[in-house]
């Protein structure tokens, strides 16, 4: 079994500051990971996800993750955020040799001031 | 390229009642998984289907059941409706069945019982 935690609710940052949403997991084997954005009233979106190769991983819209196997973490970065990215942020976890079906984490909620 | 619908949108329900929400897939996707999503959460999974068997079945009791049609648009049933499930209902292909890594999401089903 997997599970996900997301270390921040929400976090609150200026237009064009950098931030990183936090997510740590726990398996007893091998995973993929994914990051996933949900804006309101609207399903999720994949923003990245890594499956193997580079630990550092780019997505859509200029976010980027990092994969520390030995911290068990994937943490999402954006150098300089915008007002549209305003939005609730999903980490979730699946096994790399099963069924693939992801384990989510509570959400983050990046808000985004000008 | 058609995305993932659902319908409806929205609709209010009485406990004890049952419902039913469709989801059409991706095109070319031919396994379907649902999620719930309760208000302030992340998704967890309920079940998939995969070339009309259930292919993999979350922590949710047997009065939610599903269907998937030949054309590999799906059905989420729900009997005996309780107040805690009143949640966000997301549908979400992908393609080739138990190997399938990415999955596509639907806008959602937003589910009130009173």
């Amino acid at each position: 079994a997997q599970s996900v935690t997301q270390l921040d609710s929400q976090v609150p940052v200026f237009e064009e500051a950098p931030v990183e949403l936090r997510c740590n997991y726990s398996s007893s084997v091998s995973v993929y990971l994914f990051w996933y954005v949900q804006y309101p009233n609207q399903g999720l979106q994949l923003l990245l996800k890594y499956l193997s190769g580079s630990t550092l991983v780019k997505g859509i819209n200029g976010f980027e993750a990092e994969f520390n196997k030995s911290q068990t973490s994937f943490h999402l970065r954006k150098p300089s955020v915008h007002i549209s990215d305003t939005a609730e942020y999903f980490c979730a976890v699946s096994s790399s040799g099963g069924s693939y079906i992801p384990t989510f984490g509570r959400g983050t909620s990046l808000i985004v001031h000008p | 390229e058609t995305g993932v619908t659902q319908s409806p949108t929205h609709l209010i329900k009485t406990r004890g009642q049952q419902v039913t929400l469709r989801c059409s897939s991706q095109s070319g996707h031919n396994t379907v998984s649902w999620y719930q999503q309760a208000l302030g959460q992340g998704p967890q999974f309920i079940f998939q289907y995969y070339r009309e068997e259930e292919n993999g079945r979350g922590n949710f009791p047997p009065r939610f059941s599903g269907l998937q049609f030949p054309n590999y648009s799906s059905e989420l049933n729900v009997n005996a409706l309780e107040l805690d499930d009143s949640a966000l209902y997301l549908c979400a292909s992908s393609l080739q069945g138990v190997k399938s890594v990415e999955q596509y999401f639907g806008p959602g089903t937003r589910l009130t019982v009173t």
